[in-house]
């Protein structure tokens, strides 16, 4: 089946410093999806990206889409306390858009 | 207003019992989902529900039984639970068509002892 793979599983930076997760599908993904937990809470969507070769950003965060459609990416510019989290990207498997098949998330921690 | 609430948020429980969690969602979306987050964060798709139609059932025990009674509602019943179920369940919503971006619900801790 489908695997999505993500790097690092955990990434501590001083608060200030620049952040980057990686997201890479043993598949041709339709879209992805970037997600993130904060401690204790719950997954919250930040971004979807369909077409190749799509960057996006919001605010400090900018995200990628791969020209193959295979790997996507998160950067974080001048992180803050209130990055702190898990980011998952997310992406459709088994040919249905609703099932995502999400990727074990890298943790991020910021030390302030 | 809530979008996707779930209850209850804690659960503590003995090994051998049954047990729901209920969760409803005022979005007025047409699809709810349940995920299993284990210890080590994974999340990982049970059921997939749409217009009360089931439309995913990932390898799951047949101990868990989903039940949607409306499209806004979506519950899930444990029989004979096991330590292997201690977990955070979420649910989760979105909309018919397109790439499904989910809405959450904050989740709820299931502790079997």
């Amino acid at each position: 089946g489908q695997q999505v793979m993500q790097i690092p599983q955990y990434q501590h930076v001083q608060e200030g410093e620049d952040f980057t997760t990686y997201c890479n599908s043993s598949t041709t993904l339709s879209n992805i999806q970037w997600y993130k937990q904060r401690p204790g809470g719950h997954p919250v969507f930040l971004i979807q990206l369909v077409k190749s070769g799509e960057v996006k950003k919001q605010k400090r965060l900018t995200f990628q889409f791969g020209e193959a459609k295979k790997n996507s990416s998160l950067h974080i510019t001048a992180t803050q306390t209130t990055d702190v989290g898990t980011y998952f990207c997310a992406g459709p498997s088994g040919g249905s858009n609703y099932k995502l098949t999400f990727g074990k998330g890298t943790l991020l921690t910021v030390n302030p | 207003d809530t979008a996707v609430s779930q209850t209850p948020k804690y659960l503590v429980t003995q090994m051998g019992n049954d047990k729901s969690i209920k969760c409803e969602q005022n979005l007025g979306h047409d699809t709810m989902y349940w995920y299993k987050q284990d210890s080590k964060k994974f999340l990982k798709i049970m059921f997939s529900y749409n217009n009360k139609e089931l439309i995913i059932n990932e390898t799951v025990p047949n101990r868990f039984s989903p039940k949607s009674p409306d499209k806004a509602h979506l519950n899930l019943h444990i029989n004979s639970l096991e330590l292997g179920d201690s977990a955070v369940y979420f649910c989760a919503s979105s909309q018919e068509g397109g790439p499904a971006k989910l809405f959450f619900g904050e989740g709820s801790r299931l502790t079997v002892l």
